[in-house]
C-alpha cells in the first residue's frame, strides 16, 4: 500500500515565478492537508481539502497561496511570484474518508527554494 | 487557538538510557495528541499518539502519557538506540488540522 507521494521533492525557482507543488494521497484516502516548515520550526498548518471542496484554509497566506484538489488527479499547492521567505519544507498529509480527520499520515515533503 | 509548547529543543543521551520529551498545549477542547519522528530529509512518521480518554498508552520501547487537567503530554522513550537519533514532533488536535510543537533533537550516542 503505498504512502503518500509528493513530488517534485526538491524545487528550485527564482523570485517571481511560479511553484506548482503536487500531493497523492494514501489509497483510499480522500482528506488532505498541506503543512509549511521553516528551518528550526516545528510544521504549520496551511489547507485541509477533500475532493473539489476546500474545507479550511486558516492558515493559508491571503495572497499569492492557493490549493486545490480536483475530483482527479493529485492535489496542487500553487505559489505564484515566489518570493525568498516562501523557502521551505512543505508537507502533504492524508486521513481516511471517514477519520479521525486528525490521524494523518505525510509524504516526504517538497523542498522549495528560492533565489 | 491551539498552542503547543515542547521541551526540551535538544536531548543528548547515551544508548541504553530513557529519553523524555514534554509538552503542554492550551485548548482544552484538543482531544488527541500525536508524536511524530521525523529523520533528516523526510516526512515525519507518526510513531504513537494518545486520545483523551487515555491517560496512558505503550508500544514496546516507546509510551505516552496524558494529564488533561494539567494539559501537559509526554513521550517516554527506553532502551534508547542510536536509530532513535532524529527529531520528535508532538501535536495536539481537536478534529482535523495538527498544531505541532517545534521539536525535539534526540541525539543518541553509542
Amino acid at each position: 500500500n503505498a504512502g503518500v507521494m509528493q513530488n517534485p521533492r526538491h524545487l528550485v525557482r527564482r523570485r517571481g515565478q511560479e511553484a506548482r507543488l503536487r500531493c497523492s494521497p494514501m489509497k483510499g484516502h480522500s482528506h488532505v492537508y498541506w503543512y509549511r516548515q521553516l528551518p528550526e520550526e516545528g510544521l504549520k498548518f496551511m489547507v485541509y481539502l477533500q475532493k473539489e471542496n476546500i474545507i479550511d484554509e486558516s492558515g493559508m497566506p491571503k495572497e499569492r497561496f492557493s490549493a486545490e484538489f480536483p475530483k482527479e488527479g493529485p492535489s496542487i499547492l500553487r505559489i505564484q511570484q515566489v518570493v525568498r521567505g516562501d523557502s521551505a519544507a512543505y508537507f502533504c498529509a492524508s486521513s481516511p474518508p471517514k477519520g479521525p480527520y486528525n490521524e494523518q499520515f505525510f509524504g516526504p515533503g517538497t523542498r522549495l527554494t528560492v533565489l | 487557538g491551539e498552542n503547543v509548547e515542547q521541551h526540551p529543543s535538544t536531548l543528548s543521551v547515551q544508548e541504553g538510557d530513557s529519553a523524555v520529551i514534554k509538552c503542554t498545549y492550551s485548548d482544552s477542547a484538543s482531544n488527541y495528541f500525536p508524536w511524530y519522528k521525523q529523520e533528516l530529509g523526510k516526512g515525519p512518521q507518526l510513531i504513537i499518539d494518545i486520545r483523551s480518554n487515555v491517560g496512558e498508552k505503550k508500544d514496546q520501547r516507546i509510551a505516552v502519557t496524558l494529564n488533561k487537567t494539567a494539559k501537559h503530554f509526554s513521550l517516554h522513550i527506553t532502551e534508547t538506540q542510536p536509530e532513535d537519533s532524529a527529531v520528535y514532533f508532538c501535536a495536539a488536535s481537536g478534529y482535523s488540522t495538527l498544531t505541532f510543537g517545534k521539536g525535539t533533537m534526540l541525539l543518541v550516542s553509542p
